[in-house]
């Protein structure tokens, strides 16, 4: 089994209606992120967690929101999805400042 | 702005050869910086990571450099060989508590 698992792995959704994308890590890392990567713009921040009472905007958090469940689970909701929020989302997580950051296999979101 | 940049986006080669890919930043006051691998459609596989103590880090055919007074990054793949086709990503944490800055990647493609 994958050490970061997200799910969905697709979906397709409509504008407006409200999404969550789950991942869950058994890395027992107490850092979480989650990034979404568009073509020619690469992978940017959404939002990231230290622990598990622990919530922060990223580089482009607006229209997502989160939540810590547990020290293994994080999950990113979007409220009303517009097509913008087309992208390949990562969940990623990491146990410190100098230590290799692991990511999950993505979530391939489309809003029509 | 802390940025960081890859280049060139795209590279092909014939099977054999010797390559490098770049990666260079506009602060000297990383952390630490991780290669990582893309399969189309997939998910990052850290390859590397380097922290801002390290000058460099080796892993079977790779070697990545780091020199923080250039702000550069250099991942050296030897004896390059089909499989090894993929997006190849630079992130850089700028001191911000393990997060992540993505450069754009460069797309490697090698031929038989």
């Amino acid at each position: 089994d994958a050490d970061v698992t997200q799910t969905p792995r697709n979906r397709i959704t409509k504008t407006g209606k409200r999404i969550m994308l789950e991942c869950s890590q058994t890395k027992g890392h107490d850092r979480m992120y989650w990034y979404r990567q568009d073509p020619g713009l690469g992978l940017r921040l959404i939002y990231y967690s230290f622990d598990v009472k622990d919530i922060n905007k990223g580089e482009i958090s607006d229209g997502y929101s989160v939540s810590r469940q547990a020290q293994a689970k994080f999950s990113l909701s979007l409220e009303s999805a517009i097509p913008n929020q087309t992208a390949l989302y990562f969940c990623a997580t990491s146990d410190g400042l100098y230590t290799e950051a692991f990511f999950g296999q993505g979530t391939r979101l489309t809003v029509v | 702005k802390q940025e960081v940049t890859q280049i060139p986006a795209a590279l092909s080669v014939p099977e054999g050869e010797n390559l490098v890919l770049n990666c260079s930043f506009t602060d000297s006051a990383i952390y630490n910086l991780q290669w990582f691998r893309q399969d189309p459609g997939k998910g990052l596989t850290s390859l590397l990571l380097i922290q801002s103590s390290q000058r460099e880090q080796t892993s079977g055919r790779l070697n990545a450099s780091l020199d923080k007074s250039s702000g550069r990054s250099t991942l050296y793949i030897a004896a390059s060989q089909p499989g090894d086709s993929a997006t190849y990503l630079c992130a850089v944490d700028y001191n911000q508590g393990g997060k992540l800055i993505f450069g754009q990647g460069t797309e490697l493609s090698v031929k038989p």
